[in-house]
């Protein structure tokens, strides 16, 4: 029972232009979302969060928007730079739950010069 | 100040093999959480250790194993290894545990088992 999903393995933008993650949760338990960037050989990086009680949270090129009502995350990179490319994971974690995070399986961003 | 670090970086084992992977957390951290991720899925969680105690488990078998020291470094360990065990092992560290507290990835133990 996947609770996040992202359902694009993968997404090839131009440099400069705007890049646009999706991702959807099934969970309505959820209270907080993050989104992390991973490099091949490298742990997961913390990128931005966003709590349930906001729709929108900014920092730097980076905005992240929540739509409660259509279980919906998008994480927005604007402009997208080649040293996003990446895979970026978005995370979930439950109000009642004090730990564990649950995860996508990830969008591989391209940025194409 | 130094991240979360991780050792060993790879590690190659046979079926029935046990194997114990180790975390050391960022300073001033005090909780340790495990993850492992299959390649083409995101991370699963493990276990997590608050201050040398247990404080959550998910949905793994009782091969995996894991303990938090003094110094909150922490522990994984798993028993009589199966090739489906091969993945990379996340460790994670956070300040405190509930909350909105952001986890700090380590970059990882990639375990192969033959």
């Amino acid at each position: 029972d996947q609770q996040v999903k992202q359902n694009s393995p993968s997404l090839s933008v131009q440099e400069g232009r705007i890049s646009i993650l999706n991702c959807d949760y099934t969970n309505s338990m959820f209270d907080y979302f993050l989104w992390y960037k991973k490099y091949p050989a490298e742990g997961p990086t913390f990128l931005i969060s966003i709590s349930s009680i906001k729709d929108k949270n900014e920092d730097g090129r980076f905005t992240v928007f929540l739509n409660k009502s259509a279980k919906h995350l998008s994480l927005h990179i604007v402009p997208s730079q080649p040293g996003d490319s990446a895979v970026y994971f978005c995370a979930a974690k439950r109000g009642d739950s004090n730990y564990q995070l649950i995860w996508g399986a990830g969008t591989k961003l391209i940025i194409k010069p | 100040d130094a991240g979360v670090t991780q050792s060993p970086t790879h590690l190659i084992k046979t079926r029935g093999q046990h194997v114990t992977l180790r975390c050391s957390p960022i300073s001033g951290h005090k909780s340790v959480s495990w993850y492992q991720q299959v390649l083409g899925q995101g991370p699963q969680f493990i276990f997590q250790y608050y201050e040398k105690e247990e404080r959550g488990r998910g949905n793994f078998p009782d091969r995996f194993s894991a303990r938090q020291f003094p110094n909150y470094s922490s522990e994984l360990n798993v028993n009589a290894l199966l090739l489906g065990d091969s993945a990379l092992y996340l460790c994670a560290s956070s300040p405190q545990v509930g909350g909105q507290e952001t986890q700090y990835f380590g970059p990882g133990t990639r375990l192969l088992v033959l």
